[in-house]
């Protein structure tokens, strides 16, 4: 059963760094593009970025508003991937997902359950 | 960037109803619509790709249509389990963006 469990949010103070953790479970992660999105209060879904599979390097893509603060990254050896956000702002509260692109068309055909972060003094 | 405009932004239905909701992009994305469901404190759940493909397991009583920029979702006979919000979102290229969501409420 494919699953994805996202861990590691929690309150930070405007301007530090939390790293958020996806697990997966079922799957082999690196034969697959992986994303995440976010969900602020009262909007609506953000894409946050993209790591492609490995036959693709686990090259990158980064939405505009997170670009240059934010950073992807796999390792193989835990099956997950992972989100490194820097210089975190008062409009990066929001519940992140990770979710697995399908390998036959674009789209997310899996989700986690999501994990909080709160940017806050 | 594609801005995607779902309608409406909340619907209260009953169940036994049929309901459409619609999504229109800001510029044509061929079929690269999605729509997913969203139950707060549940994992998002993956409803439809390529504009009309049920993904596995979503009950036939879900569909989709459209191409270019108009697409809509309509579910057939509401059911319970049914009621929850709704967002399309378009893979045409990046960046990825959704719609702003429909709360579906039951009457």
């Amino acid at each position: 059963e494919v699953q994805l469990v996202e861990s590691g949010g929690g309150l930070v103070q405007p301007g530090g760094s939390l790293r958020l953790s996806c697990a997966a479970f079922g799957f082999t992660a690196s034969d697959h593009y992986m994303d995440w999105v976010r969900l602020a209060p009262g909007k609506g879904p953000e894409w946050v970025g993209r790591t492609r599979d490995k036959p693709n390097g686990y090259s990158t893509e980064y939405a505009a508003s997170v670009r240059g603060r934010f950073t992807i990254s796999r390792d193989d050896s835990k099956n997950s991937l992972y989100l490194q956000m820097n210089s975190l702002k008062t409009e990066d509260t929001a519940m992140y997902f990770c979710a697995r692109v399908s390998r036959s068309g674009a789209y997310f055909d899996f989700w986690g359950l999501g994990t909080l972060v709160t940017v806050s003094s | 960037d594609i801005q995607m405009t779902q309608s409406p932004s909340s619907l209260s239905a009953s169940v036994g109803d049929r309901v459409t909701i619609t999504c229109r992009a800001s510029q044509a994305i061929d079929i690269y619509l999605a729509w997913f469901q969203y139950k707060p404190g549940k994992a998002p759940k993956s409803l439809i790709s390529a504009t009309s493909t049920l993904q596995s397991g979503v009950p036939s009583r879900f569909s989709g249509s459209g191409s270019g920029t108009d697409f809509t979702l309509t579910i057939s006979s509401l059911q319970p389990e049914d009621f929850a919000i709704y967002y399309c979102q378009h893979y045409k290229n990046y960046p990825i963006t959704f719609g702003q969501g429909t709360r579906l409420e039951i009457k």
